[in-house]
């Protein structure tokens, strides 16, 4: 399996345009997570899914960032409009529900806001 | 509820010394814990896990853990460091029930100088 698949790698985009992060989880895990990284938080869990539903998405900073999962092999983590405080890692993993919590993250989309 | 602190955000060290990173935990209830490894521009990735039986857990490229339920402390030791071992580590903590979402450290970063 080529493992989670995070696209763009790189995002470079003016505060207030519409940034859509995409993720394609590994095939058969049907839990997905959406985490954040920055230097002055650490890494925080925005939402994840299970079986494409949406189960917790208390950490999700505000009502700009949505996330979907529209079914098993895609889900987008969308952030309208961005400003120059959501740069920074975002990363998606995927993990089987049956399996003792190993999750497999994703090489991050790294988000530049000017 | 569960947490995790790493005791040392920075961690250097010259190459073939030995290392301890250091992780306590707070849990009510029995918990599952992880070290994952995060090298320069990618995601993170498991190191090793403990989940039961043997507190003495080894994992990936000659790292190995001890849980300590008394200390509640799972510390990330090896006896000889490589130039390639610089990276961030994670601990990470989860307690079995509901979806096991585990709770992530904010990180040691590991520089290991020649």
């Amino acid at each position: 399996d080529a493992g989670v698949i995070q696209s763009p790698r790189h995002e470079v985009t003016e505060m207030g345009q519409e940034v859509t992060l995409r993720c394609k989880p590994i095939s058969g895990h049907d839990y997905l997570f959406w985490y954040r990284q920055t230097m002055m938080r650490g890494l925080e869990l925005l939402i994840y899914f299970n079986n494409n539903v949406p189960i917790d998405d208390s950490g999700m900073p505000e009502d700009r960032f949505s996330a979907k999962m529209p079914n098993a092999s895609f889900s987008t983590l969308k952030i309208q409009p961005s400003e120059p405080r959501d740069s920074a890692v975002y990363f998606c993993a995927s993990r089987e529900g049956g399996a003792k919590n190993i999750q497999y993250f994703g090489a991050g989309t790294r988000l530049s806001v000017l | 509820a569960q947490s995790v602190t790493q005791l040392d955000s920075q961690v250097p060290v010259f190459e073939e010394a030995p290392v301890e990173l250091r992780c306590n935990y707070s849990s009510s209830v029995s918990v599952y814990l992880f070290w994952y490894v995060q090298y320069p521009n990618q995601g993170l990735q498991l190191l090793l896990k403990y989940l039961s039986g043997s507190t003495l857990v080894k994992g990936i490229n000659g790292f190995e853990a001890e849980f300590n339920k008394s200390q509640t402390s799972f510390h990330l030791r090896k006896p000889s460091v490589h130039i390639s071992d610089t990276a961030e580590y994670f601990c990470a903590v989860s307690e079995p029930g509901g979806s096991y979402i585990p709770t992530f450290g904010r990180g040691t970063s590991l520089i290991v100088h020649p």
